[in-house]
C-alpha cells in the first residue's frame, strides 16, 4: 500500500484480555515507531526499531507492552492483562531513518471495559 | 529526557487572518523540529519540519522559525482558511524518539 496501514481500526477488549495490534509500514522504510495518544494529549513515544532490532524501548510504560519486528517490516504491539488505563489511539508511524519525515497511520482504537 | 511545551492549546481565528503556534523544548541537543497536522479520526500529517542547522523554512502559506539558543519554534500559518481547522503539534527529536507537544486546536471562522 501507498501509506501506513494499522489493524484492526477499532479494538474493544475486557479487563485482563491480551492484544496485538499490527502495523504495516510503508514498504522500504527501516524505521518504525509506536505512540500512544489519549484525548485531547499529543503522541506518546513506546518505542523505536531500526530494522528488527527494538533500538529504544524507553517509552513502554511497563512489562505488560511489548512490541516485536521480526523481519523488519511488520510489527505488532502486544499489550498482556489490559487495564482501562490502557484505553486509547495507538499510533504507528515508519520512515527511512531517524530524523526524517515520519508517516503515521490512522491508528487503532483501543477500549479496555 | 526530552520535554516540549506548546501554547496555545486553542486558537480561534477569523479566516484570512494569521495564526501562530509557539512551542519550547527542553534537550539542547535536539535537532529535528517537524509540525503535524491532525484531523478527526485520522493520524497526524507533516505540514513543515526544520532542522537545527536552519533558522526560518517557508512552504506557501505555512512557515516555521528555530531559536536554538532559546530552544524555542514557531509556526506561522497565513491568510488562513476553514480547512486549516485542526489539531496542530509540534515535535522535537534528538536520535530515535519524536517528543510531541499537547497540541493546538486551531478553529478558521469563515
Amino acid at each position: 500500500g501507498a501509506g501506513v496501514s494499522q489493524t484492526p481500526s477499532n479494538k474493544v477488549t475486557e479487563k485482563g484480555k491480551y492484544v496485538e495490534l499490527r502495523c504495516d509500514p510503508i514498504s522500504g522504510h527501516t524505521a518504525l515507531y509506536w505512540y500512544r495518544q489519549s484525548l485531547g494529549q499529543g503522541p506518546e513515544f513506546l518505542i523505536y526499531f531500526q530494522g528488527t532490532g527494538a533500538a529504544d524501548d524507553s517509552g513502554l510504560p511497563n512489562d505488560r507492552f511489548f512490541a516485536v519486528r521480526p523481519e523488519g517490516s511488520v510489527s505488532t504491539l502486544k499489550i498482556q492483562r489490559t487495564e482501562r488505563g490502557d484505553s486509547a489511539v495507538y499510533l504507528c508511524a515508519s520512515s527511512y531513518g531517524k530524523s526524517t519525515e515520519a508517516f503515521f497511520g490512522q491508528g487503532t482504537r483501543l477500549t479496555v471495559v | 529526557g526530552e520535554n516540549v511545551e506548546q501554547h496555545p492549546s486553542t486558537l480561534s481565528v477569523q479566516e484570512g487572518d494569521s495564526a501562530v503556534i509557539k512551542c519550547t523544548y527542553s534537550d539542547s541537543a535536539s535537532n529535528y523540529f517537524p509540525w503535524y497536522k491532525q484531523e478527526l479520526g485520522k493520524g497526524p500529517q507533516l505540514i513543515i519540519d526544520i532542522r537545527s542547522n536552519v533558522g526560518e523554512k517557508k512552504d506557501q502559506r505555512i512557515a516555521v522559525t528555530l531559536n536554538k539558543t532559546a530552544k524555542h519554534f514557531s509556526l506561522h500559518i497565513t491568510e488562513t482558511q476553514p480547512e486549516d481547522s485542526a489539531v496542530y503539534f509540534c515535535a522535537a527529536s534528538r536520535t530515535n524518539d519524536m517528543r510531541f507537544g499537547a497540541g493546538t486546536r486551531l478553529t478558521v471562522k469563515p
